[in-house]
């Protein structure tokens, strides 16, 4: 299994411009969630799915847009860059059913590092 | 929401000492997990503890809900230990709403 994989790695935008962070998971995992990290701090939770068609927001969730058309596939769209966007951008999922026993523990992606200037 | 706060923020080690890293949560949780962020950024997943006492080689964690608190025990730490080790909880079971706390920094030194 892959686990998460996340793309790209690295970024640079300009103010105003969109873009679009790819997330996807091999593990059969109900639940999606994307999270970002500013320098010292702990992770803030964006926007999160709990399966196909279903996402809802989370902490701060001002400035971005997501969808699940699938369960694998969990893109976060930006849709007009801000520097205060600037960081790094880690994609997450959970829960399973694994042989009659449940798994609530999330995996994380590598991150997409972006820099907005 | 849920609060969480992890003590020390900072913590220096000499290789095959042994720590303690606090967590503190304002609320009920059935969820709680712990994670090491290594130098290179990657999270990994180490406990999923919501309660109770659970050991994996040198690392340990114990979850007392009652008091809202939960404890990660390194022992013997190597180099290799070094990063961040971060709290997360969450109110419900799933997993995928987790609330961080702001991490302990963990450097040991050889």
């Amino acid at each position: 299994n892959a686990g998460v994989t996340q793309t790209p790695k690295f970024q640079v935008l300009k103010t105003g411009q969109s873009m679009t962070l790819q997330c996807a998971q091999d593990m059969n995992h109900e639940y999606m969630s994307w999270y970002r990290q500013d320098p010292g701090m702990g992770l803030r939770l964006i926007h999160y799915s709990v399966g196909a068609g279903i996402t809802d927001q989370g902490e701060v969730p001002n400035g971005y847009n997501v969808s699940r058309s699938t369960t694998e596939d969990f893109p976060l769209r930006l849709l007009s860059a801000a520097p205060s966007q600037t960081s790094v951008y880690f994609c997450a999922s959970s829960f399973s059913l694994n042989r009659g026993a449940y798994s609530y523990e999330q995996y994380f992606g590598p991150g997409t590092r972006l820099t907005v200037t | 929401g849920i609060q969480v706060e992890q003590s020390p923020p900072d913590l220096i080690l000499q290789e095959g000492a042994n720590s303690t890293l606090r967590c503190n949560f304002s609320d009920s949780v059935n969820n709680l997990q712990w994670f090491h962020q290594n130098p290179w950024g990657q999270l990994i997943n180490l406990f999923y503890i919501p309660s109770g006492t659970k050991q994996n080689g040198r690392l340990s964690a114990t979850t007392v809900a009652t008091e809202r608190y939960s404890l990660l025990y390194i022992s013997s730490s190597q180099t290799t230990d070094s990063g961040v080790y971060f709290c997360a909880v969450e109110k419900e079971t799933s997993g995928s709403r987790l609330t961080f706390g702001e991490g302990t920094q963990l450097t040991v030194n050889p």
